[in-house]
């Protein structure tokens, strides 16, 4: 079946470091849409990406979808405790919406 | 402007028994979609309502159904609760289908 696969599962940074996770999936997406969903919060959207090989920035978050759009990466410059949370990439796909396993992400003062 | 809302917040229930979780949508949203979330795990898509009638369907049992109303709210149905059920459900309602979700606070329902 369809599968959207993510990693790492877990990452532990100091404050200032930088992050990244990685998303994967076994077919061709529509687009891919990327989650961040707080402690105890629901996800709530960061961006979406459509076009092959495009890459967009949200002042320390930068985005990337790869070429043959089965791929995708979301890199933090410069962690910040705000930053906390589980990040998930989510693929489009036949009109459903299928979200990887996440990436917790804590950061340490 | 309300965003997506969804009740109840919480609910306890026995297996076997029924549930029925309800989702407002943010105004202006035509697509409502269900997702389950275990914990520690992504969430997991359940259905997605358009123009009332399910137009996309996950890996979920019949136990699992749906509807939505011509205000656009919906509602997700349950039956024969099992204890694997317990979970947080997510409505998130777009626009329109390839656009981006708003999602609820979701219900944590645990079945014992």
């Amino acid at each position: 079946g369809q599968q959207v696969m993510q990693i790492p599962q877990y990452q532990h940074v100091q404050e200032g470091e930088d992050f990244t996770t990685y998303c994967n999936s076994s077919t061709t997406l529509s687009n891919i849409q990327w989650y961040k969903q707080r402690p105890g919060g629901h996800p709530v959207f960061l961006i979406q990406l459509v076009k092959s090989g495009e890459v967009k920035k949200q002042k320390r978050l930068t985005f990337q979808f790869g070429e043959a759009k089965k791929n995708s990466s979301l890199h933090i410059t410069a962690t910040q405790t705000t930053d906390v949370g589980t990040y998930f990439c989510a693929g489009l796909r036949g009109g459903k919406l299928i979200f990887g396993q996440g990436t917790e992400l804590s950061v340490k003062p | 402007d309300a965003g997506v809302t969804q009740s109840p917040t919480h609910l306890i229930k026995t297996r076997g028994q029924q549930v029925t979780l309800r989702c407002s949508p943010k105004s202006g949203h035509d697509t409502v979609s269900w997702y389950q979330q275990a914990l520690g795990q992504g969430p997991q898509f359940i259905f997605q309502y358009y123009e009332e009638e399910e137009r996309q369907r996950g890996n979920f049992p019949d136990r699992f159904s749906g509807h939505q109303f011509p205000n656009y709210s919906s509602e997700l149905n349950v039956n024969a609760l099992l204890l694997g059920d317990s979970a947080l459900y997510l409505c998130a309602s777009s626009l329109e289908r390839n656009t981006e979700a708003f999602f609820g606070q979701g219900t944590r329902l645990t079945v014992v």
